[in-house]
């Protein structure tokens, strides 16, 4: 099984819909908590980032992680075409430093 | 904000050649930056660990002779693919922290995608 778990979709909204992307994972000691944009052939670039449990907003973007669950979400609202992108969860725990483990990815089309 | 460098984006080798990659960190010193690999469609799986002066440390099933790492400086991790095949083709990206404690001071160059014919 691995750490990770993330459905890759292809997951498609119609413009101004909210998104909900989810990651599952098996490992409890994971403290810190990620979410990574990347279009395609690209770097991925950090959107949220979550310690420990509860929410977080930026903007458009909320991240929830529920350790109790081992259940992470990113919610995207008003979501637009240039969301389009694969949206990666990443996680660690205190002991591997700044080595992530990450899911599969999903990947967002925002038609408009 | 802090911006990590890959070069080159893309380069294309002969099997049985090799191919070197570099990872910079732009503005910042990075004692350890990481190596990851991507495969389409699949999640970025961690090589190895390259520490500044010091021999990288490699994820289990990871050939370290075949990807050889140097962190010759802090702001310069070269990962070399020896006698590549085309198995060896995929998206490797590398990434390196600008503090100490937070994960969220880790950035992610542009990736280099390597393809061996």
């Amino acid at each position: 099984q691995k750490e990770v778990e993330q459905d890759p979709g292809p997951l498609s909204v119609p413009e101004g819909a909210i998104v909900s992307l989810n990651c599952t994972y098996s490992n409890s000691a994971f403290q810190y908590f990620m979410w990574y944009r990347q279009y395609s052939r690209k770097g991925p670039e950090l959107l949220m980032y979550t310690y420990s449990s509860g929410n977080k907003e930026d903007g458009r973007f909320t991240a929830q992680v529920d350790k109790s669950s081992k259940y992470i979400s990113l919610f995207i609202r008003d979501s637009q075409p240039s969301d389009s992108a694969t949206y990666l969860c990443a996680m660690s725990d205190v002991y591997s430093g700044y080595a992530l483990n990450f899911g599969k990815g999903t990947s967002l089309l925002v038609t408009p | 904000g802090a911006v990590v460098s890959q070069h080159p984006s893309r380069v294309i080798c002969k099997s049985g050649t090799s191919v070197k990659i570099e990872c910079r960190s732009l503005d910042f010193q990075a004692t350890t930056m990481f190596w990851y690999r991507q495969f389409p469609k699949q999640s970025l799986m961690l090589m190895a660990t390259s520490n500044e002066g010091s021999k990288a440390t490699y994820e289990q099933g990871v050939e370290k002779d075949k990807f050889l790492i140097n962190h010759a400086s802090l702001t310069l991790s070269t990962l070399t693919v020896t006698s590549a095949h085309p198995e060896d083709s995929s998206f490797y990206i590398c990434s390196a922290s600008t503090g100490p404690f937070s994960r969220n001071t880790i950035y992610f160059g542009e990736g280099s995608w390597l393809t061996v014919v």
